[in-house]
């Protein structure tokens, strides 16, 4: 898998756009860029997941630059429930590579 | 709940002992897979089944590590001779095989700690 790289932690106000971003500027055509996120003490939960095109589901929105080697996830209304650990994943096959992603803590 | 489920939610042990998790995977969820998350840092993958078959175990952390699914359903990671360096949250996930994507549904995981 790719080696993507974020920040280690942001801030967003709350009800405000959460915009997280990642680099993947090694992926390869066959590597899909996913999102996952993990609250303390519980397991990760998918959000996202996308190839070339923008992709956007009840939770997010994910933007993918033209020549894939950066993306972005955008939290539309961020609330205080989505302060998380966020984690952004360039992958093909079945083992996802998690890395140390990005601390957003969402404040009142 | 119909999500993936793991038992024990925690365990403590002293070093030298073997300790065993199980985890159950959403129904009808054919794909399993074990991973391991140390304090702050990303879970790490360990291993994968597929029905009962193991297809990706070379990535254990030793051979005191062994992980098994004997009927295609719950699935057990063991690991022997415990050290302190093996404390951590262990994370079981479960995937329909049918779905194009990888998307992996987490349990809460088992926290062990080793003394």
């Amino acid at each position: 898998d790719a080696k993507t790289t974020q920040p280690t932690s942001m801030d967003c106000a709350e009800g405000r756009a959460a915009n997280l971003p990642c680099n993947h500027s090694t992926i390869s055509g066959n590597e899909y860029v996913y999102w996952y996120r993990q609250i303390h003490s519980q397991g990760p939960q998918y959000i996202i997941h996308g190839l070339k095109n923008n992709e956007t589901n009840e939770m997010a929105s994910l933007i993918i630059t033209e020549d894939r080697k950066s993306s972005t996830l955008i939290l539309p209304h961020a609330t205080l429930r989505d302060t998380a650990v966020y984690y952004c994943i360039a992958n093909s096959g079945y083992a996802l590579n998690f890395g140390k992603g990005t601390s957003l803590l969402v404040t009142p | 709940d119909t999500g993936v489920s793991q038992d024990p939610r925690h365990k403590i042990t002293k070093r030298g002992q073997n300790v065993t998790f199980r985890c159950d995977p959403i129904s009808e969820h054919n794909r399993l897979y074990w991973y391991r998350q140390t304090l702050g840092q990303g879970p790490e993958f360990l291993t994968y089944f597929q029905n009962e078959a193991q297809l990706e175990k070379s990535r254990l952390l030793s051979d005191r590590f062994s992980a098994e699914r004997p009927k295609g359903s719950f699935s057990t990671l063991e690991i022997q001779r415990t050290e302190q360096g093996d404390s951590a949250m262990y994370l079981c996930a479960s995937s329909p095989s049918f779905h194009a994507n990888n998307e992996q549904f987490f349990g809460p995981g088992t926290r062990l700690t080793v003394l």
